[in-house]
């Protein structure tokens, strides 16, 4: 059964720091596109960011480059977020999802909240 | 960067009839390799996962019933559902997987009458 396991959110202050992981099982993590995609509060849903399987290729949003980096690791079956200087906007439930053009598996998701 | 636009908002429908989202790009969803990466999204409540309903516009995931059905081309799509269920009931959205950044639409909230 394809799984993610999101983890690392928390409370952080405005132009803090905190690193996401996604830990992905069921299937063979090191041939797949990995991304994350986030919902604020009420909101819809934002895709945030991808890796190729590699790890070579990256893309971001807009909103969050310089900021944000997306990386993986294959031996271990995980993704990453890096985020920092964050700020009250980046308040979100963070999803970690499989795939690149499509996604079709989510994770639960890690409740990100950014405040003072 | 692509603008997807869905339509309405907001969709309240009576069980057993039928629903149609439309779901508008700013730009062709056709990659150079001939595919169009338009995908269609259920989230059923706050805070739950989406599942994934629909992909490459037409083709329908494991276990979604025949009942969805998507279609469209270039930058028109659409999403219908034949006879709603009160398990459709949630927030639908369109994602492209076509030129980066991926983009989703705003959501449509789908209600029962």
């Amino acid at each position: 059964e394809v799984q993610m396991v999101e983890s690392g959110g928390g409370l952080v202050q405005p132009g803090g720091s905190l690193r996401l992981s996604c830990a992905a099982s069921g299937f063979t993590f090191s041939t797949f596109w990995m991304g994350w995609v986030r919902q604020a509060p009420g909101k819809g849903l934002e895709w945030v960011a991808n890796i190729s399987p590699d790890g070579s290729d990256k893309y971001y949003v807009d909103s969050i480059k310089g900021r944000f980096t997306i990386s993986r690791d294959n031996a271990k079956n995980s993704l990453y977020l890096q985020m920092n200087s964050l700020r009250d906007e980046d308040t979100a439930l963070y999803y970690c999802a499989r795939g690149g053009a499509y996604l079709d598996h989510w994770g639960q998701g890690t409740l990100v909240t950014v405040s003072s | 960067d692509v603008v997807m636009t869905q339509s309405p908002l907001s969709l309240p429908v009576t069980l057993g009839q039928p629903a149609s989202i439309s779901c508008r790009s700013s730009q062709s969803l056709v990659f150079s390799d001939g595919n169009t990466y338009l995908s269609w999204f259920l989230q059923q409540r706050p805070g739950q996962s989406p599942r994934r309903l629909i992909y490459k516009v037409s083709n329908r995931d494991s276990g979604v019933p025949d009942r969805f059905s998507g279609s469209g081309s270039g930058t028109d799509f659409t999403l219908k559902i034949s006879r709603v269920e009160a398990e459709d009931v949630g927030v639908y959205y369109c994602m492209q997987g076509t030129h980066w950044p991926h983009s989703f639409g705003q959501g449509t909230k789908l209600e029962i009458k």
